[in-house]
């Protein structure tokens, strides 16, 4: 399966401990997004990355919230001392843009489901 | 900004019926639009896609959505339903640009199928 991977599937967690989750992208693809899924709710955007740079994070992300793409290939974002608001889905996702590719649909991983007891 | 507004929260079909599921979008520019499905479990699947090409988009497994300006109206349509069709749908915008912005999604409307 070479689509987006995401590891781990499923992480219980304390309140106050710190997470990191991994997407490993389509191997091509330069682009990468975070997302945050709550039930019942649309995916709301956290950050996105072009190769290596960060060009955007959302406002959603406080401090405790930090992404890096250090070789502009697989992604981990850290969250530090967890909250139980923090429970959720996090979703990574990956795209092909660039000069003759118009509009390249993003494609997703499986997700995080995040837990914080 | 772009947005985009999913005008139901829920639709409710038989099996064989036809399936409207409606979006609205807000945009300072011709947009890329997307409607994605969630199945309980999986993951994000890609049904269609609208990038300024044919204003009638084909997707998969029967579904096609018609990008209306005048209307800023992305709607989502089946002229019949199968079981298999019960999801979560999305509504999406791309933000950014023709080379690719941030992805924004709608609220989501959730399809249920009765046989």
């Amino acid at each position: 399966d070479t689509g987006v991977s995401q590891d781990p599937r499923h992480k219980i967690t304390k309140r106050g401990q710190n997470v990191t989750f991994r997407c490993d992208p389509i191997s091509e693809h330069n682009r990468l997004y975070w997302y945050r899924q709550t039930l019942g709710q649309g995916p709301e955007f956290l950050t996105y990355f072009q190769n290596e740079a960060q060009l955007e994070k959302s406002r959603l992300l406080s401090d405790r919230f930090s992404a890096e793409r250090p070789k502009g290939s697989f992604s981990t974002l850290e969250i530090q001392r967890t909250e139980q608001g923090d429970s959720a889905m996090y979703l990574c996702a990956s795209s092909l843009v660039g000069s003759g590719v118009l509009n390249t649909e993003a494609f997703f991983g499986q997700g995080t489901r995040l837990t914080v007891v | 900004a772009q947005s985009v507004t999913q005008l139901d929260s829920h639709v409710s079909v038989s099996e064989g019926t036809p399936v409207l599921l409606r979006c609205n979008y807000s945009s300072s520019y011709s947009p890329s639009l997307f409607w994605y499905v969630q199945h309980p479990n999986k993951g994000l699947q890609l049904l269609l896609k609208y990038t300024s090409a044919a204003t009638l988009v084909k997707g998969i497994n029967g579904f096609e959505a018609e990008f209306k300006k005048s209307e800023t109206s992305f709607h989502l349509t089946k002229p019949s339903a199968h079981m298999s069709d019960a999801a979560e749908y999305f509504c999406v915008v791309s933000v950014g640009g023709n080379q690719g912005g941030k992805l924004i999604f709608g609220q989501g409307t959730e399809l249920s199928v009765k046989p």
